[in-house]
């Protein structure tokens, strides 16, 4: 599964969208961009996923460049109960089902 | 719908007891993943299990560390003689096929915080 590289941190006003961004410069063509958040040592919720074409659903969109080289995660209006740790992980649909989480962004949304 | 229930939320062993951590996956799933996150660390994969089988176990220590999904009841987790490095949050998650048979998000449980004492 391919490399992704995500600040550490990042913060947000209330209400504000959130921009999350993703560098994956190494995904291959069949390796799907998924994303997770975990707040305050909660399970891991499922957020979106995509392929090379934006996505939307009713907790976010996602934004894939057009070479699937980075992806930006957004939360349109964000509130104090998005803060949480963000993570973007590439992987290719496999038998394993193993998702390799990195160390995400932790995004701090201010009132 | 009840999600991926997860019990018991918090267990202390002493060093050297055995901890039992249970998974309940959602209705209709039959893939169950654990996953176990140190303190101060990322989630890190353990173990993929369908109804009596285990699919991959890569992640799981050689030692001490076993899982199962039995016919009927819950996956349980199971680890013997624990030592105070096993202390960490233990999180289960459940998917209604095979992860190689589509592409879709993973349900997560609220985890079992594991002390050891």
């Amino acid at each position: 599964d391919a490399k992704t590289t995500q600040p550490p941190s990042m913060d947000c006003a209330e209400g504000r969208a959130a921009n999350l961004p993703c560098n994956h410069s190494t995904i291959s063509g069949n390796e799907y961009v998924y994303w997770y958040r975990q707040i305050h040592s909660q399970g891991p919720q499922y957020i979106i996923h995509g392929l090379k074409n934006n996505e939307t659903n009713e907790m976010a969109s996602l934004i894939i460049t057009e070479d699937r080289k980075s992806s930006t995660l957004i939360l349109p209006h964000a509130t104090l109960r998005d803060t949480a740790v963000y993570y973007c992980i590439v992987r290719v649909p496999s038998n394993t089902g193993k998702l390799i989480f990195g160390q995400g962004t932790t995004l701090q949304v201010k009132p | 719908n009840a999600g991926v229930m997860q019990n018991p939320r918090h267990l202390v062993r002493r060093r050297g007891q055995e901890a039992r951590l249970r998974c309940s996956p959602m209705k209709g799933h039959s893939h169950v993943y654990w996953y176990r996150q140190l303190p101060e660390e990322g989630l890190k994969f353990m173990v993929y299990l369908q109804k009596e089988n285990i699919i991959d176990e890569s992640g799981m220590p050689k030692e001490r560390f076993s899982a199962e999904f039995p016919k009927e009841g819950p996956s349980i987790l199971r680890i013997q003689q624990v030592v105070r490095g096993d202390s960490a949050a233990y999180f289960c998650a459940s998917s209604p096929r095979s992860p190689g048979g589509g592409n879709y998000g993973y349900t997560f449980g609220s985890g079992t915080r594991l002390t050891v004492v």
